[in-house]
């Protein structure tokens, strides 16, 4: 069954750092998202990106951070110059349906 | 904009006993409604979902209901399984949109 990868599982990196977290959608999804999940927290929506453009961000999603779709594959999440509290679990998620399907995930650790 | 709360926040179950997740909303718009298992170290994986123009929704052991008119919904499991141990999110959404996602409900069962 296709499913959503993301690389790397874990990431450390110095704050202010960029850091560059990356997803393979399943192959015919349209729409692609990125979600965080603190700690204990809830899963929290940050962007989601259709046709090539961002069609919806959060408040989160402030110009530290950057999405793109570089080739016909990857989806990736740029976070420009990270601070601590952007520790968290990085969801890429792609959407067929309604039906949103969520990858495994990236731990990013910002010390 | 759309809030999910869920209740309980942990939950635990003998073997063969059912289960119980509760969770309301606030914007009326919203019309899908999914859940999502969250296993350790795993991505959110569905595991059933809802649309508003049905109030039930049967896959083997598993259940969803809806009521509009009060602007919540539940998740039923029933006779549940040492694997059904495991993070359980609900969400909410329009059209399939971003998911707004309730904080999460902790099942043990019990052997």
């Amino acid at each position: 069954e296709p499913e959503v990868t993301q690389t790397p599982s874990h990431q450390v990196t110095q704050m202010g750092q960029e850091v560059i977290l990356r997803c393979v959608p399943i192959s015919n999804h349209l729409y692609f998202y990125w979600y965080r999940q603190i700690l204990g927290q809830k899963v929290e929506f940050l962007v989601s990106f259709y046709n090539n453009e961002i069609s919806e961000k959060s408040e989160i999603f402030d110009d530290q951070f950057s999405v793109e779709r570089p080739d016909g594959s990857n989806f990736t999440l740029k976070i420009r110059s990270t601070k601590l509290e952007d520790s968290a679990m990085y969801f890429c998620a792609s959407n067929y349906q309604e039906t949103q399907y969520f990858g495994p995930g990236t731990r990013l650790l910002v010390l | 904009g759309e809030n999910v709360e869920q209740h309980p926040s942990t939950l635990s179950v003998q073997e063969g006993d059912s289960a119980v997740i509760k969770c309301t909303y606030s914007d009326s718009a919203s019309n899908y409604f999914p859940w999502y298992k969250q296993e350790l170290g795993k991505g959110p994986q569905l595991i059933i979902d809802i649309r508003s123009n049905v109030g039930e929704k049967k896959d083997q052991r598993i259940a969803v209901t809806l009521n509009k008119t009060a602007k919540h919904f539940s998740l039923h499991i029933t006779e549940t399984q040492p694997e059904d141990s495991a993070v359980y999110f609900c969400a909410a959404s329009m059209r399939g949109n971003m998911l707004t996602f309730g904080g999460g409900t902790r099942l043990m069962v019990k052997p």
